[in-house]
């Protein structure tokens, strides 16, 4: 069992719909929470971080964590066409310069 | 602008044949990360250095090697021991000093490796 699991989808949607992302985790030590977004053929770029548990907004994202149930949650309002591209989640236990990544979820949002 | 520069884009290997790819950051980050993507795989950590002169094998080492002469740069070299290379490679870096930086890493547009 991989210790963070992500559906790779696709998720097709069409455009001005709420999207929700999804990781579930195995390690409770996980402190830091991060989701990637990637262009086909880019780097990662990073979109919202959290640490421990709550809510964080920024514009139209939403970043969530439950750690009593090891499921944090992305959250995209108004989706529009260059939302579409692959959303990574990553964590950390905060005591190595180490990350782990989910496999990334394949949105495309439709006009 | 800062940020971070991998080159080249695209790289082509011959059967038996090293490779070096280059990662290079005006961000002044003290850590930096090698990664290989595969389809449905995430990424994988091939190798991270946290100071100058010291690095640490990730979770993917064997057939890589990298050196950390300086704090810009974090070459890495694909050697002909790897039997499987052909991946998209990423190149991150991240701030040391505070922990909740340290886990932010910014990546590099990526390298695209592909055997002849």
């Amino acid at each position: 069992q991989k210790e963070v699991e992500q559906d790779p989808g696709p998720l097709s949607v069409p455009e001005g719909a709420i999207v929700s992302l999804n990781c579930t985790y195995s390690n409770s030590a996980f402190q830091y929470f991060m989701w990637y977004r990637q262009y086909s053929r880019k780097g990662p770029e990073l979109l919202m971080y959290t640490y421990s548990s709550g809510n964080k907004e920024d514009g139209r994202f939403t970043a969530q964590v439950d750690k009593s149930s090891k499921y944090i949650s992305l959250f995209i309002r108004d989706s529009q066409p260059s939302d579409s591209a692959t959303y990574l989640c990553a964590m950390s236990d905060g005591t190595a310069s180490k990350l782990t990544f989910g496999t990334g979820t394949r949105l495309q949002v439709t006009l | 602008d800062g940020g971070i520069t991998q080159s080249p884009k695209y790289l082509f290997r011959k059967e038996g044949q090293n490779v070096t790819l280059s990662c290079e950051q005006n961000l002044n980050h003290d850590a930096m990360y090698w990664y290989r993507q595969d389809p449905g795989q995430g990424l994988r950590l091939i190798y991270y250095s946290q100071i100058v002169n010291d690095f640490q094998k990730g979770d993917i080492a064997e057939g890589y090697s990298v050196s950390r002469e300086k704090k810009e740069s974090f070459p890495l070299t694909v050697t002909s021991a790897q039997k499987n290379p052909t991946a998209f490679y990423l190149c991150a870096s991240s701030r040391e000093d505070r922990v909740l930086a340290k886990n932010i890493q910014y990546f590099g547009a990526g390298t695209r490796l592909s055997v002849l």
